[in-house]
């Protein structure tokens, strides 16, 4: 059984370029978060994906943009890239609205140059 | 914002030795997760605890919670090297909400 999975593992950008992420939950899984972890922080909740449509927000700018495609999978979309956006992005799934555990992928490390 | 602290930022022992780190949030919660983290890679699942519940045990893993002090603690009993990491707690509001993380506590095992 597959768990969930990201990729790339690691991604170096230009300041200003776009950048996209990629996961697959767990099977049986149909609800994808996404979160960023900057170095030494505890990871910071992007937003929420359920049945296609993004469910929850947290507290990121219009750059920040996401997917999820009719066989769970998601994607991340970061605009307009800046320095500070150099964090490790994780992607957690779980199924939706029930009291189960969240399981995490390996992330994905973003460097912004 | 987060809405947890761990409970020390780090902590050093010996293998074998038992290693108790403890969380404390802000608000009403409905679950509280554990997580592992080695070496900034992914977050692996250790133990849920429903805020009904006040004790669980998972192998070498105890988990409590004490929802009138909003706060949680972590026992790793006869530690390994093996459990040199940094172990988050993360707390949701309802089902399938989002998880709120606090900042981790970093724990070295030495050999």
């Amino acid at each position: 059984d597959a768990g969930v999975t990201q990729s790339p593992t690691h991604l170096i950008k230009t300041r200003g370029q776009q950048v996209t992420l990629r996961c697959s939950p767990k099977s049986g899984h149909d609800t994808v978060s996404w979160y960023q972890q900057a170095l030494g922080q505890g990871p910071q909740f992007i937003f929420q994906y359920y049945e296609e449509e993004e469910r929850q927000r947290g507290n990121f700018p219009d750059r920040f943009s996401g997917h999820q495609f009719p066989n769970y999978s998601s994607e991340l979309n970061v605009n307009a890239l800046l320095l500070g956006d150099s964090a490790l992005y994780l992607c957690a799934s779980s199924l939706g609205g029930l009291n189960t555990e969240a399981f995490f992928g390996q992330g994905t490390r973003l460097t912004v140059v | 914002s987060q809405q947890g602290e761990e409970d020390p930022q780090a902590l050093s022992i010996q293998e074998g030795e038992n290693a108790t780190m403890n969380c404390s949030y802000k608000t009403s919660i409905n679950n509280l997760q554990w997580y592992r983290q080695n070496s900034g890679r992914g977050l692996v699942h250790l133990i849920l605890i429903r805020s009904n519940e006040r004790e669980k045990h998972s192998g070498r893993l105890r988990v409590t919670l004490d929802t009138s002090k909003k706060s949680s603690s972590l026992l790793i009993t006869a530690s390994r090297a093996a459990d040199t990491a940094s172990y988050f707690c993360a707390t949701d509001k309802a089902a399938g909400n989002k998880l709120t993380f606090g900042g981790g506590t970093r724990v070295l095992v030495k050999p």
